[in-house]
């Protein structure tokens, strides 16, 4: 078993839809949860970085972690075109920097 | 400020081929590392550093090295090159080992 899991879509939304893509994990000891943009043929771009549990919102994005279910959320209000992309979870521990990431689910947001 | 700088972006080798990809950061961050990316398997953290001078190995070091002389640079060494490596690579740092990790563009290695 994976210690991150992620379903790689692909994703198909129409422009405006709220788009949920989610994570679940193994590992109890990770404390930090990211979410990374990754368009084609580029880099992961970070788009959120939460510590523990709760919500965080940035704009259209708001990212959710429950730990007690080992379960990570990420929302997209009023999807657009430019939201088509790979979308990455990551988390880590606080022992390191070493960053485990899920495979990706790739999202596509039709006009 | 550029980031994080991979060079070369494309390379074709030949089994056997070593070869060298860079990463350059002009962010004085301490905390560099570098992954491999292929399809279904996500990104794997192939070595990193802490900073100048400290490496480690990560989930998949073999048939890789890396050095770490200056805290601008981390190159990594690939000895003698195998189909398996064929992947895109990718390069990030971050102020420490706890903030978020920021990524290059990646180079894409293919080995005939």
């Amino acid at each position: 078993q994976k210690e991150v899991e992620q379903d790689p879509g692909p994703l198909s939304v129409p422009e405006g839809a709220i788009v949920s893509l989610n994570c679940t994990y193994s590992n109890s000891a990770f404390q930090y949860f990211m979410w990374y943009r990754q368009y084609s043929r580029k880099g992961p771009e970070l788009l959120m970085y939460t510590y523990s549990s709760g919500n965080k919102e940035d704009g259209r994005f708001t990212a959710q972690v429950d730990k007690s279910s080992k379960y990570i959320s990420l929302f997209i209000r009023d999807s657009q075109p430019s939201d088509s992309a790979t979308y990455l979870c990551a988390m880590k521990d606080n022992q390191g920097g070493k960053l485990i990431f899920g495979q990706g689910t790739e999202l596509s947001v039709k006009p | 400020n550029a980031g994080v700088t991979q060079t070369p972006k494309f390379q074709v080798l030949k089994t056997g081929q070593s070869m060298t990809l860079q990463c350059a950061q002009d962010m004085n961050h301490e905390y560099m590392s570098w992954y491999r990316q292929d399809p279904g398997m996500g990104l794997r953290l192939i070595h990193y550093s802490v900073g100048a001078g400290i490496t480690d190995q990560g989930e998949v070091p073999n048939g890789y090295n890396v050095s770490r002389s200056t805290t601008e640079d981390f190159p990594l060494r690939l000895l003698s090159a195998a189909p398996s490596q064929t992947s895109v690579y990718f390069c990030a740092s971050s102020r420490a080992v706890d903030q978020p990790q920021h990524f290059g563009d990646g180079t894409r290695l293919s080995i005939l």
